[in-house]
């Protein structure tokens, strides 16, 4: 099956500082990938969607200039959350679309936590 | 406003029994369903994806599209504990493929 991969799986970090987390798919190119975070016990709700050579569309409500995403390859989307404080912390997952079939996948998730 | 609806459960089955999750959706025009598994602090795994009326088996699993009564189900055979899970039900519509995902229904197989 296709596999997607993220790097961190955990991060902890100050407030204040900037938090890299990528999202890679391992076998399949994916032009399309997405964000999604995921308080405990809740719902996975979607930050914005991310497209390979373009800017990523933002769901309403979601900071763009906070959590910055670059699609620059085929396999590659990175989120960077800056500035950060205690209340982003969070379980954040990327997914990758499998255009054939309509499928997302999803990486295993980055836990976040600020100080 | 897209929704997908899931039963809140949670859902006990004992093992060895059929485990059945059901979800609707509200817009008539969705083309893709699908079925993820998410374990307890781990992120959702796709199980089942399916497109058109009718049945569809994978191993244990069965999926069931009905897009005139708006609903699609899985069917879990024989349940293991190892099947004890939430499983998300969520659709897609239009060309953004963007999920909407059901809340979620927590599933114990007790052994």
């Amino acid at each position: 099956g296709a596999v997607v991969s993220q790097h961190p799986s955990r991060v902890i970090c100050k407030s204040g500082t900037s938090v890299k987390i990528e999202c890679r798919s391992l076998d399949f190119q994916a032009t399309t990938m997405f964000w999604y975070r995921q308080f405990p016990k809740k719902s996975l709700m979607l930050m914005a969607t991310s497209n390979e050579g373009s800017k990523a569309t933002y769901e309403q409500g979601v900071e763009k200039d906070k959590f910055l995403i670059n699609h620059a390859s085929l396999t590659l989307s990175t989120l960077t959350v800056t500035s950060a404080h205690p209340e982003d912390s969070s379980f954040y997952i990327c997914s990758a679309l499998l255009v054939l079939g309509d499928e997302q996948f999803f990486g295993p998730g980055t836990r976040l936590t600020v100080l | 406003q897209k929704e997908v609806e899931q039963n809140s459960g949670p859902l006990s089955v004992p093992e060895g029994a059929i485990a059945s999750l059901n979800c609707t959706y509200s817009d008539r025009g969705s083309q893709s369903f699908f079925w993820y598994r998410q374990y307890s602090g781990k992120s959702p795994e796709l199980i089942m994806s399916i497109y058109s009326n009718g049945d569809k088996e994978d191993g244990r699993f069965t999926a069931q599209l009905n897009k005139a009564s708006q609903y699609v189900s899985l069917l879990i055979r024989d349940s293991q504990p190892s099947d004890s899970a939430t499983y998300l039900c969520a659709v897609t519509s239009g060309a953004n493929s963007k999920l909407t995902f059901g809340k979620g229904i927590t599933l114990s197989v007790r052994p």
